[in-house]
């Protein structure tokens, strides 16, 4: 079955980076956009980041954009989200979801469980 | 970027009741919302897509209406297990935007 399974997560000061990892298997993970979704806690969804099936366009949140980095190696089936210069807002839990279309954004049709990211010194 | 706004913030209904959830746009966004359902330490799950179309496994109970700019989640009848939060998100154009959710919990 689909699995997407997030990695990375931990404690990191304000100003400092993180790299995560979602690792995907159970579907051909070169044929999909993927998406990055984050949740503070106690509130709702944001929508990040997405990379298209083969990593040629990206597109960001505004709150996020010239930050964070979304990248992809279909090689190994994985997508990162690298993340610098956070910020205690960033704190959240970072889900990576699967887009059920290829190129142009779809509908988040399969979610990993999520990791957690504190910024806090 | 695309307002999503959802009301009621919280709907208080008992089981065997009819929910119905809004989620209105700041400006048209065609057919292209999505509908999600999460519980409490989970991750969402896609319950609606193209505003009318139920994920693939989901029950018969859930449905999705609307254009444009208002849309429409309905359970028919709730079930214990539908007692969540629900969030709308479109995909029209960049970015995504989700809506803040509403809240259906027990009577």
């Amino acid at each position: 079955q689909v699995q997407l399974v997030e990695s990375g997560g931990g404690v990191v000061q304000p100003g400092g980076s993180l790299r995560l990892s979602c690792a995907a298997s159970g579907f051909t993970f070169s044929s999909y956009g993927i998406h990055w979704v984050r949740q503070a806690p106690g509130r709702g969804l944001e929508w990040v980041a997405f990379i298209r099936y083969d990593g040629s366009n990206n597109y960001y949140a505004g709150s996020v954009k010239g930050r964070f980095t979304i990248s992809r190696d279909n090689s190994k089936n994985t997508l990162y989200l690298q993340m610098n210069s956070l910020r205690p807002e960033d704190t959240a839990v970072y889900y990576c979801a699967k887009d059920d279309r290829i190129a142009v954004a779809g509908s988040l049709d399969c979610w990993g469980q999520g990791t957690l990211v504190t910024v806090s010194s | 970027e695309i307002v999503l706004t959802q009301s009621p913030a919280t709907l208080s209904l008992s089981p065997g009741e009819r929910a119905t959830l809004s989620c209105r746009a700041s400006q048209s966004v065609s057919s292209s919302l999505a509908w999600y359902q999460q519980k409490p330490g989970q991750a969402p799950r896609l319950l609606i897509y193209d505003a009318s179309n139920r994920a693939t496994g989901i029950p018969a109970r859930f449905s999705g209406s609307g254009s444009g700019t208002d849309f429409t989640l309905t359970i028919s009848s709730l079930e214990p297990e539908d007692f969540a939060v629900y969030y709308c998100q479109h995909r029209f154009y960049w970015p995504l935007t989700f809506g803040g959710g509403t809240k259906v919990e027990i009577k």
